[in-house]
């Protein structure tokens, strides 16, 4: 099946600074979507980005299809930032990568 | 807007008892999915459901697992016998035709 790689697995930044999240996948696929999820566990839908660019407040996210890779941008991170974020893609069901922990420090 | 919502949020029971978990996908929505992740871990899918009957599942599905949506709004996820394994965040996710699957909250499984 799809393999899905997120990079960097753990970040930590200090409030205010910007970041780059990837995320590799290795086939085509048709759905790209980028989820953060809470500290209550829920994974809050910030993107669906099969290709192209988005924005969305601070945050905007670049998927290449053409070279399997997609990028979430976050500039002038909050504590609220804090969590994990997760890629997921793949024709029917979704594969999820294993997650990018972010922390941002006040 | 429309949300996937589930019930409960989070449900404790004793090793070898049946839990069902419950969903209410958006209601015009034609797939229905059921994921998994155990603590600290990525998700991982479990199961799609498409036109009344599983269309794809995974591993993990094994005999212990069932999905039913028994009327037409209701979709949910029978363990028959829990084991402490299947303590995880369980998601409930609805599309309809275009590919962006719409999760709900989840629902925490504790099994002790």
């Amino acid at each position: 099946g799809i393999q899905v790689e997120q990079s960097p697995p753990d970040l930590i930044l200090q409030e205010g600074a910007n970041s780059t999240l990837r995320c590799n996948f290795s086939d085509s696929v048709n759905n790209l979507q980028w989820f953060h999820q809470n500290p209550w566990g829920q994974l809050i839908n910030l993107f669906y980005i099969p290709s192209g660019t988005k924005q969305n407040g601070r945050l905007s996210a670049t998927t290449v299809a053409t070279e399997r890779y997609s990028l979430l941008y976050i500039s002038s991170s909050q504590t609220t930032d804090s969590g994990v974020y997760f890629c997921a893609t793949t024709i029917n069901m979704l594969t999820f990568g294993g997650g990018t922990r972010l922390m941002v420090k006040p | 807007e429309p949300e996937v919502t589930q019930t409960p949020s989070h449900q404790v029971t004793q090793m070898g008892q049946e839990v069902i978990l419950r969903c209410v996908p958006i209601s015009n929505h034609l797939y229905f999915y059921w994921y998994r992740q155990i603590l600290g871990q990525k998700v991982e899918f479990l199961v799609s459901f498409y036109n009344n009957e599983i269309s794809e599942k995974s591993e993990i599905f094994d005999d212990q697992f069932s999905v039913e949506r028994p009327d037409g709004s209701n979709f949910t996820l029978k363990i028959r016998s829990t084991k402490l394994e299947d303590s995880a965040m369980y998601f409930c996710a609805s599309r309809r035709l275009a590919v962006k699957q719409f999760f709900g909250p989840g629902t925490r499984l504790t099994v002790l």
